[in-house]
């Protein structure tokens, strides 16, 4: 059983649609993040969310992203006009323990194909 | 200079053979340094998990940090055809939220 889950495994979709991106981290994950691998490249950090707000976002998460947890348990990401170069395996991880300790606890991914 | 350099390989090894894989990096304030291993279309697994300078032994991996040359190592011995996926290393500074990753190194071990 993953401790983290993520849908849709893959999604396509035209350029300029928006798309959101849920995950579903373990109940005692405190810190929630987002990273995206362009397929063959690094696993890169996108944003860090804790206690309902954005901890820390790199410069790739610009006005295009936003992070929600509205309800206590889904996390997502939302991209609201999407470009070709998003397309990119989309990855949610969680983590219990405190900033700068603890395991990164990563989905199975998120698939996003931009036409 | 980029913040953490690792070879992306790919890097092929008969079976049993003692892997080695490296990373430099030039953030001195990272003090918490990880290793993950990622199988094809999934999502990075954590491998090992070492704070500051030393060495941490795990089964048959074993993780070396040296902060002094700013240089993390990941041993496999007795490699197997298991073992076939791209190792990650990753660091985090003290007090930081995000953790940061190497590129990756593809790694095959051949039966």
């Amino acid at each position: 059983e993953p401790e983290v889950t993520q849908t849709p495994s893959h999604q396509v979709t035209q350029m300029g649609q928006e798309v959101i991106l849920r995950c579903v981290p373990i109940s005692n994950h405190l810190y929630f993040y987002w990273y995206r691998q362009i397929l063959g490249q690094k696993v890169e950090f996108l944003v860090s969310f804790y206690n309902n707000e954005i901890s820390e976002k790199s410069e790739i998460f610009d006005d295009q992203f936003s992070v929600e947890r509205p309800d206590g348990s889904n996390f997502t990401l939302k991209i609201r006009s999407t470009k070709l170069e998003d397309s990119a395996m989309y990855f949610c991880a969680g983590k219990r323990g405190l900033a700068g300790t603890g395991e990164l606890f990563f989905g199975e991914g998120s698939r996003l194909t931009v036409l | 200079q980029k913040e953490v350099e690792q070879d992306p390989g790919p890097l092929s090894v008969p079976e049993g053979a003692i892997v080695s894989l490296n990373c430099t990096y030039s953030n001195s304030a990272f003090q918490y340094f990880m290793w993950y291993r990622q199988y094809s279309r999934k999502g990075p697994e954590l491998l090992m998990y070492t704070y500051s300078s030393g060495n941490k032994e795990d089964g048959r991996f074993t993780a070396q940090v040296d902060k002094s040359s700013k240089y993390i190592s990941l041993f496999i011995r007795d490699s197997q055809p298991s073992d076939s996926a791209t190792y990650l290393c990753a660091m985090i500074n003290t007090g930081g939220f995000k953790t940061i990753f190497g590129a990756g190194t593809r790694l095959f071990v051949k039966a």
